[in-house]
């Protein structure tokens, strides 16, 4: 089946443009998850929903950056006036939502290069 | 709060070999384990996971983990390495709690390099 699907690939902006981030989760998981991957500070967590709902958004770095999900399936991470420190692979992931031991299954990601 | 260490940023091992790549975590309670796998330009792939019972767990590809509470450890082995293992290894420790999620603590990652 499908799996987890992020577009863009790769985005290139400009210091201050916002840009947009889509997640396209397995159908049937109601859990989503946002990480970020960079050089300086590895892999971490930004923000997690449970169907349309985001209880936890204690890894968003700056109120830049928003996310929503809707319909209980696409998400879209937001990045306002982007910094050339957002510069990153951002990672989606999505799991079940049944418990903590579940596997969460990983997108390719979007490389986000802020110039 | 939980934390993950990979001590080893690279290890270079030859075809064949046997590989271990040592992980330690810190977690209040009965943690949740992961060893996720990336390869260049991929997203991450789970090669295993522990949550209860036996500590020796198996995964894809030939790898394997053991859970040592008494030393905080979950560290991966696989007894003979093939050139397409050459990629880099996160461990990882999740919450378990239903209310905020699985959020998933990494470590720093292990890049395994795989000579001919």
């Amino acid at each position: 089946g499908a799996g987890v699907s992020q577009s863009p690939s790769n985005k290139v902006t400009e210091k201050g443009k916002d840009v947009e981030l889509r997640c396209d989760p397995i159908s049937g998981h109601t859990a989503l998850y946002w990480y970020r991957q960079s050089l300086g500070q590895g892999l971490e967590f930004l923000i997690y929903f449970q169907g349309n709902s985001a209880p936890d958004k204690s890894g968003l770095p700056s109120d830049r950056f928003s996310a929503e999900r809707t319909g209980g399936s696409v998400s879209t991470l937001t990045i306002q006036r982007t910094q050339q420190e957002d510069s990153a692979v951002y990672l989606c992931a999505s799991s079940l939502g049944l418990g903590g031991y579940e596997t969460q299954y990983f997108g390719p990601g979007t490389r986000l290069l802020v110039l | 709060a939980q934390s993950v260490t990979q001590p080893d940023i690279h290890i270079t091992v030859s075809e064949g070999a046997s590989l271990e790549l040592r992980c330690n975590y810190s977690y209040g309670a009965t943690p949740y384990l992961f060893w996720y796998v990336q390869s260049p330009g991929q997203g991450l792939q789970l090669l295993l996971k522990y949550f209860s019972g036996d500590t020796l767990v198996q995964g894809i590809k030939g790898f394997e983990a053991e859970f040592k509470r008494s030393q905080s450890s979950f560290n991966l082995r696989k007894p003979s390495v093939h050139w397409s293992d050459a990629a880099e290894y996160f461990c990882a420790v999740g919450a378990g709690i239903k209310a905020a999620g699985n959020k998933l603590t990494f470590g720093g990652g292990t890049r395994v390099l795989v000579k001919p």
